[in-house]
């Protein structure tokens, strides 16, 4: 079956410095990728998501990730924090197996951006 | 983008009691929607998978007498909590698939967060 690890509980990230967050799948296949944004108290919003090509995808927000299968990741990155970046952030697969319907979701990254 | 709503987007309730709670796709029909239960400080957790007009899913492990679903229009389900216990309190969001977006992209509610005394 399917499964997302984000290694990283929390991160703490200065304001204006670059982040990435880890994300890694388990699938044998090519699998479908998401990241979601979580505010306090809130639902999820999709910041991107790669279900094939380029392998660099652009999100809203200036968030980018890069799918990697020799490495099994997707990363989140962004080139400068802004403090309302701060937020849960969520890797989520969708697997082929399950008509690409299910999503199974990471255990989250907190991200916290220091003045 | 699409948008998903919730209704309530909180309540509080009696520990015996039961609570509906309403998603709607507001500008999209969605055949599918999903039902996810998340703790605090947790990942969602997939609770069901709702189909206009039949029957829903559930994942293992969670009762389906416990937790109706119905989802009798392309733009409406519904989860009722029945005979609400404080165990389960807890964030319920919902998602739907956007049949007019590739790979049918899911887009989730704002939650409802339930407290059950």
């Amino acid at each position: 079956a399917q499964s997302v690890t984000q290694p990283d509980i929390h991160i703490t990230v200065s304001e204006g410095a670059s982040l990435e967050l880890r994300c890694n799948y388990s699938y044998g296949a090519t699998p479908y990728l998401f990241w979601y944004v979580q505010s306090p108290g809130q639902g999820l919003q999709l910041l991107l998501k790669y279900f094939s090509g380029d392998t660099l995808v652009q999100g809203i927000k200036g968030f980018e990730a890069e799918f990697k299968r020799s490495q099994s990741s997707f990363n989140l990155r962004k080139p400068s924090v802004h403090w309302s970046d701060a937020a849960e952030y969520f890797c989520a697969v969708a697997a082929g197996n399950t008509g690409f319907q299910k999503l199974v979701f990471g255990t989250g990254t907190r991200l916290l951006v220091s003045p | 983008g699409a948008v998903v709503s919730q209704h309530p987007s909180w309540v509080i309730c009696k520990s015996g009691t039961s609570v509906k709670i309403e998603c709607r796709s507001l500008d999209f029909q969605a055949t599918t929607m999903f039902w996810y239960r998340q703790f605090p400080k947790q990942s969602l957790m997939l609770m069901a998978t709702s189909n206009e007009g039949s029957k829903a899913t559930y994942e293992q492990g969670v009762e389906k007498d416990k937790f109706l679903i119905n989802h009798a229009s392309l733009t409406l389900s519904t989860l009722t909590v029945t005979s609400a216990h404080p165990e389960d309190s807890s964030f319920y969001i919902c998602s739907a698939r956007d049949p007019g977006t590739p790979k049918e992209t899911q887009y989730f509610g704002p939650g409802t967060r339930l407290l059950v005394l």
